[in-house]
């Protein structure tokens, strides 16, 4: 099982639209979690760190579960420019090892008009 | 500046050659990471630097060398590589405490011919 889970989609929208993409992760010992996004051919960039309580950002809300190990990206009102690959990132601290950031395998979105 | 710059943009080598990909940041970040990445994957991690010390090495192949050389640098020497090697080679920095999200660089496209 990979450490960190995600559907890989495409998720194929209109412009307009509502949609939820979920991350799983195995190892409870996960400390901050995040959801980035990568253009093609392009490097990830931060679309928002995910906290325990949820945050929103505007369009974009991101919820945590703990218990379940799972954490969760809403987008409101999808735009065209939103079409992009989500990357839920996970990260470990350990003394030995420092720090580990671990990826899931991306949710590919398409917004269509 | 929350920028990690990466250099070269672009890469072509023979498998004969000595090349090495360079990554700069002045956030006073004191992890540094390596990722690989290929053509609709996510990134995989290679080498993680905490405190210019090598704590993470992923089983990567010794014809992968990454030096710290100061808490700003980040280099990764490659030799006699082969063609699945070319890939995009992204460079990361982060504080090393906390919930803190990573900066990544532009990345290398590195083709092996």
């Amino acid at each position: 099982r990979k450490e960190v889970e995600q559907d890989p989609g495409p998720f194929n929208v209109p412009e307009g639209a509502t949609v939820a993409f979920n991350c799983t992760y195995s190892n409870s010992a996960s400390q901050s979690f995040f959801w980035y996004r990568q253009d093609c051919r392009k490097e990830p960039k931060l679309l928002m760190s995910v906290y325990s309580s949820g945050n929103e950002d505007g369009r974009f809300t991101a919820q945590l579960n703990r218990a379940s190990q799972y954490i969760s990206l809403l987008i409101r009102d999808s735009k065209l420019s939103d079409s992009a690959t989500y990357l839920c990132v996970v990260n470990r601290e350990s003394r030995n090892a420092g720090n580990m950031l671990t990826f899931g395998g991306g949710t590919r979105l398409m917004v269509k008009p | 500046d929350t920028e990690v710059t990466q250099t070269p943009k672009h890469l072509v080598m023979g498998m004969t050659n000595k090349k090495s990909l360079k990554c700069e940041q002045h956030m006073g970040h004191r992890a540094m990471y390596w990722y690989k990445q290929k053509a609709k994957k996510p990134p995989e991690l290679m080498f993680v630097y905490s405190y210019e010390k090598l704590s993470i090495n992923e089983s990567v192949p010794s014809r992968f060398s990454p030096e710290c050389p100061n808490s700003s640098l980040l280099n990764l020497h490659l030799h006699a590589l082969q063609p699945e090697d070319s890939a995009l080679y992204l460079c990361a920095s982060r504080w090393t405490g906390g919930g803190t999200e990573a900066f990544f660089g532009q990345g290398t496209r590195l083709t092996v011919v």
